[in-house]
C-alpha cells in the first residue's frame, strides 16, 4: 500500500541555519504530496503542496519540490526561525487511495536562538 | 480560507463516562470529514472516515461501538467516546476537505482528552 518515510527526528538547529527534512514516498502512479505542520498543543495545518511530478510547493520561506524520479518531496527552509519550531509531516493521497490522506511518522524540529 | 472548528480543545472526565467532541466546517461544506487520534510524539492515525448522511467508515481496529460518529449535516460530525476508559486518553483531532478528493485537508485544533 502507499506510504510515507520521514528522516527521524528531533532536529535541533540553531536560528538562521539550514533546514532539510527528507521524504520518500511509495505510491502507484502520481500521488498528490503535502506538507502539514503542528505547533504544539494544536491541530495540523497545510505548510504547501505539490499535485503533479516538478511541482514546487512553498510557502513561509519553506520549499518542496515533487520528484518522481526518486519518489521525494523533501523540505527545505533556507534560514529557520525560532518560531519554526514545530513537527512537520510529510503526507500523500494517492491515486488509489481516494479519501485517505496517508501521514509520515512526522519530524520535531527545534529552533534555538 | 477554510475553516475547522473543534470543540472543546480540552476535557477532562471520570472513567465511565462518555465525552462528545464536535468538529464543524464555518465556511464551507464537508461531505467527508475524517477523526484522527493522535497519541505522544506520534503520527495521526485514521480512525474514521464521516460521510454526510450515512454511517461512518471505520479503520480496522477501531471499535465503531466505542467511538460513535455521527455526521448529521454538512458542516458538522461528532465524535463520541463511550464508556471511557484511561486508555482512550489522547489528542483527537478532526479535518475536513472543502474540495475535490485530492485537495488538501483543513484541520481542527484538536482536542486533548483526560479521562482519570
Amino acid at each position: 500500500g502507499d506510504s510515507v518515510t520521514q528522516m527521524e527526528g528531533p532536529v535541533t538547529l540553531s536560528e538562521e541555519a539550514c533546514l532539510t527534512i527528507n521524504c520518500t514516498y511509495t505510491a502507484t502512479g502520481y500521488p498528490s504530496l503535502f506538507w502539514y505542520v503542528q505547533y504544539p498543543g494544536e491541530g495540523l495545518q497545510l505548510l504547501l503542496k505539490a499535485t503533479k511530478a516538478d511541482d514546487k510547493g512553498s510557502n513561509k520561506g519553506f520549499e518542496a519540490t515533487y520528484r518522481k524520479e526518486t519518489t521525494s518531496f523533501h523540505l527545505e527552509k533556507g534560514s529557520v526561525q525560532v518560531s519554526d519550531s514545530a513537527v512537520y509531516f510529510c503526507a500523500l493521497i494517492g491515486e488509489t487511495s481516494y479519501d485517505k490522506v496517508i501521514f509520515g511518522p512526522g519530524t520535531s524540529l527545534s529552533v534555538i536562538p | 480560507g477554510a475553516v475547522v472548528s473543534q470543540h472543546p480543545s480540552w476535557v477532562i472526565c471520570k472513567s465511565g463516562t462518555s465525552v462528545k467532541i464536535e468538529c464543524r466546517s464555518l465556511d464551507f461544506q464537508a461531505t467527508t470529514m475524517f477523526w484522527y487520534r493522535q497519541f505522544p510524539k506520534q503520527s495521526l492515525m485514521l480512525m474514521a472516515t464521516s460521510n454526510e448522511g450515512s454511517k461512518a467508515t471505520y479503520e480496522q481496529g477501531v471499535e465503531k461501538d466505542k467511538f460513535l460518529i455521527n455526521h448529521a449535516s454538512l458542516t458538522l460530525s461528532t465524535l463520541t467516546v463511550t464508556s471511557a476508559h484511561p486508555e482512550d486518553s489522547s489528542f483527537y483531532i478532526c479535518s475536513a476537505r472543502s474540495g475535490s478528493y485530492n485537495s488538501p485537508l483543513h484541520f481542527g485544533n484538536g482536542t486533548r482528552l483526560t479521562v482519570t
